[in-house]
């Protein structure tokens, strides 16, 4: 079975620029999410989308920071203008639906990130 | 008060040893909790959940202390290959009834030959 897939592996702009990820989920997958990882610090949840609705984006600095999910697959996360500070490893991750009535184990499958570096 | 604290580690350990993470969490309408392995330069990757009555797996033994918010993780007879960094997580029913899954920093675990 095919994983998460992200890209690009690595970009490096300067600051005040844009950049935009891609992540295609695992087929099936209804959840969708994005962390930012700086270094030394544990994921830390962007947004989250179930299907092709946002369920949670209250961490996302909404004046720089958009993401969509179009068609309820894939997904971009797109930084305009980019920070010194969003340096970072952009993780997407998926899982199957989650309800409080369908409880599955919990696990997230990550794709290998998008490591930004912002000069 | 972060909402997931753990250990920061680093903890260097030879093989053989047994060694023990904690974590703490502030929420107490937490619903469930897990323990995720990340590699250097790797993606997380669920190790295991954590029951209220305790579990095992292999060399590996997860608590949960509901009534102190504290959840930990014990790793007997360390291997070369246990060397990561293991991350706390905490999942909380957000508003509309979605789950949130809240990561800890990490624990750096090196286990020395």
């Amino acid at each position: 079975e095919a994983g998460v897939a992200q890209s690009p592996r690595y970009k490096i702009i300067e600051k005040r620029q844009s950049v935009a990820f891609w992540c295609n989920p695992i087929s099936g997958h209804a959840t969708l999410y994005w962390y930012q990882q700086i270094l030394g610090q544990g994921p830390k949840l962007l947004i989250q989308f179930q299907n092709n609705g946002v369920v949670d984006d209250s961490q996302l600095p909404k004046d720089r920071f958009s993401a969509e999910r179009l068609k309820g697959v894939d997904s971009t996360l797109k930084i305009q203008p980019a920070k010194l500070e969003d340096s970072a490893v952009y993780l997407c991750a998926s899982s199957p639906l989650w309800t409080l009535k369908n409880p599955n184990t919990g696990e997230l499958f990550f794709g290998e990130g998008s490591r930004l570096t912002v000069l | 008060r972060k909402e997931v604290e753990q250990d920061p580690g680093p903890f260097n350990v030879p093989e053989g040893a047994t060694v023990a993470f904690n974590c703490t969490y502030s929420n107490s309408a937490s619903q469930s909790f897990f323990w995720y392995r990340q590699d250097c330069r790797k993606e997380p990757k669920l190790l295991m959940s954590v029951y209220s009555s305790g579990n095992e797996d292999g060399r590996f033994t997860a608590q949960l202390n509901r009534a102190s918010q504290y959840i930990s993780l014990l790793i007997r007879d360390s291997k070369l290959s246990d060397s990561a960094t293991y991350l706390c997580v905490v999942n909380i029913i957000s508003s509309g009834s979605a789950r949130q899954l809240t990561f800890g920093s990490g624990t750096q675990l090196t286990v020395l030959p």
